[in-house]
């Protein structure tokens, strides 16, 4: 199975500045179609969750854009470029290319 | 609105079967792969089974193989989850989930199994 490795696994940020989380698999991610299917996942609190991100960086409908997903291969990276409050939660990346399709371990998001 | 409810979850001993519900709303249910993804308390998500827009073509993880099968009654805009001889490692919350075919976007609240 593909692994997806995440980092860091816990991150502190202050009300406005900028956060990354950074995924990386243990196998490319590129699909015999051209398409790379990676993916962004945001838990909220009591919620479930929620996709942010599809194929590296397209955002989901309602998706704020202060949200940004990039890479290629085996790296990936989410950004917040201003952290707000409502961000607060679990952020998972996950693979859709290899079959069984596999998450990162998740990274908490907390407002220091 | 999209609404995926389950239902279905609870408490059973180890070696029975339980039979989860996702009842959808508010899309077009056939159009559309429906997933099954878990969460083991403490520990991060796992797919558990997918299945194509008919019920055609299913996929599930090796460590539910045999036990589990995913299924789909697009009259009734309903998936299921018929889950067989658990073990204690299935114990989790189970979350339906829109799409399958290399990512899923909508999710349910989850219906929590416990095997003990």
């Amino acid at each position: 199975d593909v692994v997806m490795t995440q980092s860091p696994l816990s991150l502190p940020v202050t009300l406005g500045q900028p956060a990354s989380i950074s995924c990386r698999s243990s196998q490319g991610l590129l699909y015999s179609n051209g398409y790379t299917y990676l993916n962004w996942l945001q838990r909220r609190p009591g919620q479930s969750p929620r996709r942010l991100i599809y194929e590296v960086s397209k955002r989901d409908s309602g998706v704020p854009d202060r949200f940004s997903g990039s890479g290629s291969g085996t790296d990936f990276t989410l950004k917040i470029s201003r952290v707000e409050a409502e961000d607060v939660g679990v952020y998972y990346c996950m693979q859709g290319t290899h079959w069984p399709y596999t998450f990162g371990q998740g990274t908490k998001l907390e407002i220091k | 609105e999209v609404q995926l409810v389950e239902s279905g979850g609870g408490l059973v001993q180890p070696g029975g079967s339980l039979r989860l519900s996702c009842a959808a709303s508010g899309f077009t249910f056939s159009y559309f792969w429906m997933t099954w993804v878990r969460q083991a308390p403490g520990k991060g998500l796992e797919w558990v089974a997918r299945v194509d827009q008919d019920g055609s073509e299913n996929y599930s993880v090796d460590s539910v193989k045999g036990r589990f099968t995913i299924s789909r009654d697009n009259a009734k805009n309903s998936l299921y989850l018929q889950m067989n001889s658990l073990r204690a490692e299935d114990t989790a919350v189970y979350f339906c989930a829109r799409g399958g075919s290399h990512s899923v976007d909508v999710w349910g609240r989850g219906t929590t199994v416990t095997v003990s």
